[in-house]
């Protein structure tokens, strides 16, 4: 069991260049998210996905674009990275009903530089 | 919105002591659950301890306990007999009970140090 697996771990880009961060669970979790974290802060959720084919903004959408064709596969794309974006991005999953939510299983990150 | 805060940036506690980092939320609701996460060096993002708003009873982990005040919305994390390798950043979580909201509101983390 990997958990939640994202590629790559760094990458630098350049201004207006668009690239596509990849995220996969193993765990058939239904709900999946991305959050960023920005130095010396906490994490915010940029968009999430409650399952396959259903996506929804979350507190700082703009800029990026996602999509849930499987269960399993959330990647988050860039388009036209500019340097705000310049931050590490985490993706989780969880599994939640109609009652509970359980608790989000965390990716090891990317650190994206926009230089 | 939901808010989560946490007022100590840095903490640092001597090997086998006891810490406790603070958090304090602000919400209008009535069910919700509170989270500690742990973030070593690694960057992984590690749960401690989890509460749910409508238990009275505090969460216990292991040395990881808490303090849940819901009246003062304080969610404090109590860690005993700390260990060297507790030396991380800590985050203080919010997340709704209700389905359909999935924004999980972090605080912007208490960096503890273990001196050995």
């Amino acid at each position: 069991n990997a958990g939640v697996t994202q590629t790559p771990k760094f990458r630098i880009l350049k201004i207006g260049q668009s690239m596509t961060l990849q995220c996969t669970q193993d765990m058939n979790h239904n709900y999946m998210y991305w959050y960023r974290q920005d130095p010396g802060m906490g994490l915010k959720l940029i968009y999430y996905s409650v399952g396959a084919g259903i996506t929804d903004k979350g507190e700082v959408p703009n800029g990026y674009n996602v999509s849930r064709s499987t269960t399993e596969d959330f990647p988050l794309r860039l388009e036209l990275a500019a340097p705000s974006q310049t931050s590490v991005y985490f993706c989780a999953s969880s599994y939640a009903t109609g009652i509970v939510a359980y608790e989000q299983y965390f990716g090891p990150g990317t650190r994206l530089t926009v230089t | 919105a939901q808010t989560v805060t946490q007022s100590q940036p840095e903490m640092s506690v001597q090997e086998a002591e006891t810490v406790t980092l603070s958090c304090t939320y602000d919400t209008s609701e009535s069910d919700y659950y509170l989270f500690w996460y742990k973030q070593p060096p690694s960057r992984q993002m590690i749960l401690v301890i989890r509460q749910e708003a409508y238990k009275q009873q505090n969460a216990t982990e292991n040395r990881f306990s808490v303090n849940f005040q819901k009246a003062a919305k304080s969610f404090s994390l109590k860690i005993s007999d700390s260990q060297l390798g507790d030396a991380a950043m800590y985050f203080c979580a919010y997340r709704s009970s209700k389905y359909n909201n999935n924004d999980m509101r972090f605080g912007a983390g208490t960096r503890l140090t273990v001196k050995p």
